[in-house]
């Protein structure tokens, strides 16, 4: 089973380009998450998504954008990258609840902003 | 406000001692989920134990345990015989009934010395 998985592992940006990081699940969960670690910090919650077509923001949103058009994927979009947003971004999911309430993780994308 | 409060931020214990992490948690909500999570030194997040509200019952696995306790919203895990694989950074997490959003403590890094 693959699981969570996220791509790419790493990335470089300069100052004020662009990118997506890509997240895909096959466990046909309808919850998706967002977070970053900055670093010796905990998760922050960047947006989520209950089912496709459906998102939201959660605490630190800005200058990020997410889209959810199928249930596998749950890109995340950062648009003008500032040295902010360094960080190592997490995509979770999780199954409806009543079936399993944990968060399954993806290993991680470690981003750095220069 | 902080609904996750882990206030130790780093331990060092030496291998086979006993230690105690603590996580504090604010909830208005009667029906929730508190959750231990583990982060080796390889960056992936490992999931450890999962407590409803309604279960105070303390819970071993094996070198771990988890003390629930509703009247001081505390849910603090403990490793007996601690080894160097048990270094890590451990984080606690709630989520409430909505179960939209997983709050996540800032971490609690553990180092054990051989």
């Amino acid at each position: 089973n693959a699981g969570v998985t996220q791509t790419p592992k790493f990335r470089i940006l300069k100052i004020g380009q662009s990118m997506t990081l890509q997240c895909t699940q096959d466990m046909n969960h309808n919850y998706m998450y967002w977070y970053r670690q900055d670093p010796g910090m905990g998760l922050k919650l960047i947006y989520y998504s209950v089912g496709a077509g459906i998102t939201d923001k959660g605490e630190v949103p800005n200058g990020y954008n997410v889209s959810r058009s199928t249930t596998e994927d749950f890109p995340l979009r950062l648009e003008l990258a500032a040295p902010s947003q360094t960080s190592v971004y997490f995509c979770a999911s999780r199954p409806d609840q009543g079936v399993d309430e944990k968060l399954f993780f993806g290993s991680g994308t470690q981003l750095s902003v220069l | 406000a902080q609904k996750v409060t882990q206030v130790q931020t780093e331990i060092s214990v030496v291998e086979k001692e006993d230690v105690t992490l603590d996580c504090v948690y604010e909830t208005r909500d009667t029906t929730y989920y508190l959750f231990w999570y583990k982060q080796p030194p390889s960056g992936e997040l490992v999931f450890l134990i999962r407590r409803n509200s309604f279960d105070e019952q303390n819970e071993i696995s094996g070198r771990y345990s988890w003390n629930f306790q509703k009247s001081t919203s505390s849910f603090n895990f403990t490793i007996t015989a601690s080894q160097v694989v048990d270094s890590a950074v451990y984080f606690c997490a709630l989520v409430e009934y909505n179960f939209n959003k997983f709050y996540f403590g800032s971490g609690t890094k553990l180092n054990v010395k051989p």
